[in-house]
């Protein structure tokens, strides 16, 4: 595998449910965000992670909860989501300090529909 | 407060043109500006990137401006095709910040 991956791909939900998502990258970056694309709207930057340690949490809801256990892979746990939460959810690595800085390689996105 | 506006929310040109895309910024000292393509259910892929010193970036039929005064960047794709159909989207990020902000993108559709 190549770049960033991300599963599940498509992820329909209750909102009493649980679940996860999970991003890969296979870049040998050290530094992971997520962000939020709904429709009409920029990307929201909801977390990143510098080596492993959270450095921003732009006023996210305590239902999305991440989680960085190495710099290849990062986690985002969902529970007890609202509707508007529905959106493409987007994995992003890239490479600090780097001679390109700020260069983000995004993954393929989990589109996330909460019922 | 910080504001990224990219002009045209849809843009539709026939192929073989120029096409032209804006990106202004209001409330921003931006140390970089990125431009990033994504296609429908993918991810922005990156395309160029251009320094506060800078005025011009090139990269194949690619061009970027960036005009500190004016606080504003210009792209622009020369004989476009089909396949440059896509949402583009500016980006930018401040002086010792890693942290990017994005416009919501302008849509751009070329006609053959």
């Amino acid at each position: 595998e190549t770049g960033v991956t991300q599963t599940p791909r498509h992820l329909v939900m209750g909102m009493t449910n649980k679940k996860s998502l999970k991003c890969e990258q296979h870049l040998g970056h050290n530094a992971m965000y997520w962000y939020k694309q709904s429709a009409k709207k920029p990307l929201e930057l909801m977390f990143v992670y510098n080596f492993k340690e959270q450095t921003e949490n732009n006023s996210v809801p305590s239902r999305f909860s991440p989680e960085c256990p190495n710099s290849s892979h990062l986690f985002l746990h969902l529970h007890t989501l609202q509707p508007e939460d529905s959106a493409l959810y987007l994995c992003a690595s890239s490479q600090l300090g780097g001679p390109v800085t700020d260069t983000q390689y995004f993954g393929p996105g989990t589109r996330l529909t909460v019922l | 407060s910080q504001k990224i506006e990219q002009n045209s929310e849809a843009l539709n040109i026939q192929e073989g043109k120029t096409a032209t895309l804006t990106c202004n910024y209001t409330n921003y000292s931006p140390a970089y500006l990125q431009w990033y393509r994504q296609d429908p259910g993918r991810g922005p892929v990156f395309l160029l990137l251009i320094r506060e010193n800078e005025k011009e970036k090139r990269k194949e039929r690619l061009k970027v401006t960036f005009d500190t005064t004016l606080k504003q960047s210009l792209f622009h794709i020369t004989a476009s095709q089909p396949a440059d159909s896509a949402t583009y989207l500016c980006a930018l990020s401040g002086a010792g910040s890693y942290q990017l902000t994005f416009g919501k993108g302008t849509k751009l559709s070329v006609i053959p």
